[in-house]
């Protein structure tokens, strides 16, 4: 019984190229949760997606990021234009529905040079 | 503007002993509270959660206490263990029971001393 499974683990990108994390939720779950957790800060939402929809962005950027849950395959969180400040970790969550709580994976950590 | 606050970053303990953990919230419409425990390199994990309608839920050696007018809640580990040492999580949904948006605090430090 997989969890929540995100990679890769490690990501280095250069300023200005692009970046894509990869989510698979967990079996039976069609709630997908972004999470971005900068150092010593607590994790901010990002994203909020359910299949081929996006339900609640309020915590994207308004530029440079976009995420997709298509029908089939893992959601991606994609940051075009990469600039030091992305640097952090990424942790996608899924949930079976929007009353269950939310599994987490392990996270990307993004390193941007 | 944080409306989940865990105002202390670390807390030491020694093992036996209980480990409380403190959580403050402004955001009155919160209604549903989890407690995430998240270890280097990994996730945070689920470790128990409580709803406004009750002021305490337990589940083995975790109890979670609610305080609604004091807008509060705690974290209780009895007895505490080494492999308890973790960062842990309070957070809050934002559309009440559940749904999506977690807000989170900032995290507290637990080391438990052998």
């Amino acid at each position: 019984n997989a969890g929540v499974m995100q990679n890769p683990r490690h990501l280095v990108r250069r300023r200005g190229q692009e970046a894509r994390l990869r989510c698979s939720p967990m079996k039976g779950h069609s709630h997908v949760y972004w999470y971005r957790q900068l150092p010593e800060e607590g994790l901010k939402f990002m994203v909020y997606l359910q299949k081929e929809n996006i339900i609640d962005e309020s915590g994207m950027p308004k530029e440079r990021f976009s995420a997709e849950f298509p029908k089939e395959g893992p959601s991606i969180l994609r940051i075009q234009q990469v600039v030091r400040g992305d640097s952090a970790a990424y942790f996608c969550a899924s949930s079976r529905d929007s009353n269950q709580p939310q599994h987490f994976g392990d996270g990307t950590r993004l390193s941007i040079l | 503007d944080q409306q989940v606050k865990q105002n202390s970053p670390s807390l030491s303990v020694q093992e036996g002993r209980i480990s409380i953990l403190n959580c403050d919230y402004t955001n009155s419409m919160f209604d549903y509270f989890l407690w995430y425990k998240k270890y280097p390199a990994e996730g945070p994990t689920f470790l128990i959660s409580i709803s406004s309608i009750k002021d305490k839920n337990e589940d083995g050696r975790f109890t979670v206490f609610l305080n609604k007018s004091a807008k509060h809640l705690s974290l209780h580990i009895v007895p505490s263990q080494p492999g308890d040492s973790a960062v842990y999580f309070c957070a809050a949904p934002a559309g009440g029971t559940s749904y999506g948006k977690l807000t989170f605090g900032q995290g507290t430090i637990l080391t438990v001393h052998p």
